[in-house]
């Protein structure tokens, strides 16, 4: 099982830029990483994804190493806005189904101050 | 689309009452599920359905049931609710049946109180 550690809790100031850190050892072939953001009293919101190397959208870019034993979330010039929960989360399967259940963790808190 | 819909948004409940939690969306997604958030905790998953007329147990299935009769709706029911199941419930659905590999798209919450 792809069990995933990330920090409790990040700070950092408007205009900088972010990096989340996951670590997920145990990671399957074909697992792929996920996270997603949560704002206080919502549901989560998905960022991005991805398989290997590296991932760029909108909102941020997801750097995986080769190996694929950590992830690293980066979030360009941060704003306030930008305060919330970030998940990162590894999908796994059940045996040999292509079901599969979403694990998430505690999360990593970031605190963006002005 | 309305997304994922779920009601109500706040209740409160004493011991050993009964209630069902719903949510509903709109997407035609084949997979559903729902997870509770404690405080300080990150979401824990209850149950999750992967079509009409199939579900299973997630991490913390007790003291739960569901059933999922159309592909739209997918209620959450508490038989006998106990104070340990104060927390806020998140109702998530996702287009197939791989939801490590698809979006997952979450309503917003209802907060329950169980005194």
């Amino acid at each position: 099982l792809a069990k995933t550690t990330q920090p409790i809790s990040m700070d950092s100031y408007e205009g900088q830029e972010v990096n989340i850190t996951c670590s997920h050892n145990n990671i399957a072939t074909n697992d792929y990483i996920t996270w997603y953001q949560q704002f206080p009293s919502q549901g989560p919101r998905f960022i991005i994804q991805g398989y290997k190397t590296k991932v760029t959208n909108e909102v941020a870019s997801l750097f995986i190493p080769a190996d694929r034993k950590s992830s690293t979330l980066s979030l360009p010039r941060v704003s306030l806005s930008d305060t919330a929960v970030y998940y990162c989360l590894v999908g796994r399967r059940i045996g040999s189904s292509n079901t599969g259940k979403l694990i998430f963790g505690q999360g990593t808190t970031l605190q963006v101050k002005p | 689309n309305a997304g994922v819909t779920q009601t109500p948004k706040f209740q409160v409940l004493k011991t050993g009452q009964s209630m069902t939690l719903q949510c509903a969306q709109d997407m035609n997604h084949e997979y559903m599920s729902w997870y509770r958030q404690d405080p300080g905790m990150g979401l824990r998953l209850i149950h999750y359905s992967v079509g009409a007329g199939i579900t299973d147990q997630g991490e913390v299935p007790n003291g739960y049931n569901v059933s999922r009769s159309t592909t739209e709706d997918f209620p959450l029911r508490l038989l006998s609710a106990a104070p340990s199941q104060t927390s806020v419930y998140f109702c998530a659905s996702s287009y197939s049946w791989t939801p490590m590999t698809d979006e997952q798209f979450f309503g917003p919450g209802t907060r329950l109180t169980v005194l």
